[in-house]
């Protein structure tokens, strides 16, 4: 059974160009949540979405930033006219329901804005 | 608001020391409280989770207790070992479940033989 599997690991991005972050939940999964990681910083959450649905997106920054969970395929984190501020490592996570305890984690994408 | 306040690293132990990183929190309601481990290049994985008051989690020798009266969940392990150098995470979900966690800032241990 694979776990939650982020692409690409790495990305750099010149700025002002799109980032497109990719999240395939664990078999069975379908809430999923990203968060960001910032040099030195703790994750900070973005947003939760479910399939075809967000739920919950308070911690996402109100311009350039999106996300969507399709019925079928990944969810995708979407960053357009990247900024230096950008640079961070994302992870996404999966769980069955929210009410299950446990979230498991991608490895992350580590974005880099030159 | 809710938040998590763990000691500041990094750490730095001998094989076979006793390690203790601490975590505190502040959120309203009922939380639940989490230790994640962050091994280099990989992603987080949950080491142990208390639900209620009280609750102690366990998992590879490591132990927090949930303890409501001072608002902590502090790591402890009596013996490490190298294998365990990581970056460790305390976190809380506000609605106990698995949604919108919130993390501390995180604490790189590292243990030399």
């Amino acid at each position: 059974n694979a776990g939650v599997m982020q692409n690409p690991r790495h990305l750099v991005r010149r700025r002002g160009q799109e980032a497109r972050l990719r999240c395939s939940p664990m078999k069975g999964h379908s809430h999923v949540y990203w968060y960001r990681q910032l040099p030195e910083e703790g994750l900070k959450f973005m947003v939760y979405l479910q399939k075809e649905n967000i739920i919950d997106e308070s911690g996402m920054p109100k311009e350039r930033f999106s996300a969507e969970f399709p019925k079928e395929g990944p969810s995708i984190l979407r960053i357009q006219q990247v900024v230096r501020g950008d640079s961070a490592a994302y992870f996404c996570a999966s769980s069955p329901s929210s009410e299950n305890t446990e979230a498991f984690f991608g490895q992350g994408t580590r974005l880099t804005v030159v | 608001g809710n938040s998590v306040t763990q000691m500041e690293g990094p750490v730095t132990l001998s094989e076979e020391a006793f390690l203790t990183i601490n975590c505190t929190y502040t959120a309203t309601g009922y939380p639940s409280l989490f230790w994640y481990v962050q091994y280099p290049g990989e992603g987080l994985q949950l080491l142990l989770k208390a639900t209620k008051a009280d609750d102690k989690g366990s998992n590879k020798g490591f132990e927090a207790t949930y303890r409501k009266e001072t608002t902590s969940f502090h790591l402890e392990k009596g013996s490490v070992q190298v294998s365990d150098s990581a970056v460790y995470f305390c976190a809380l979900s506000p609605k106990g479940g698995s949604e919108k966690l919130v993390f501390g800032k995180g604490t790189k241990l590292t243990v030399n033989p």
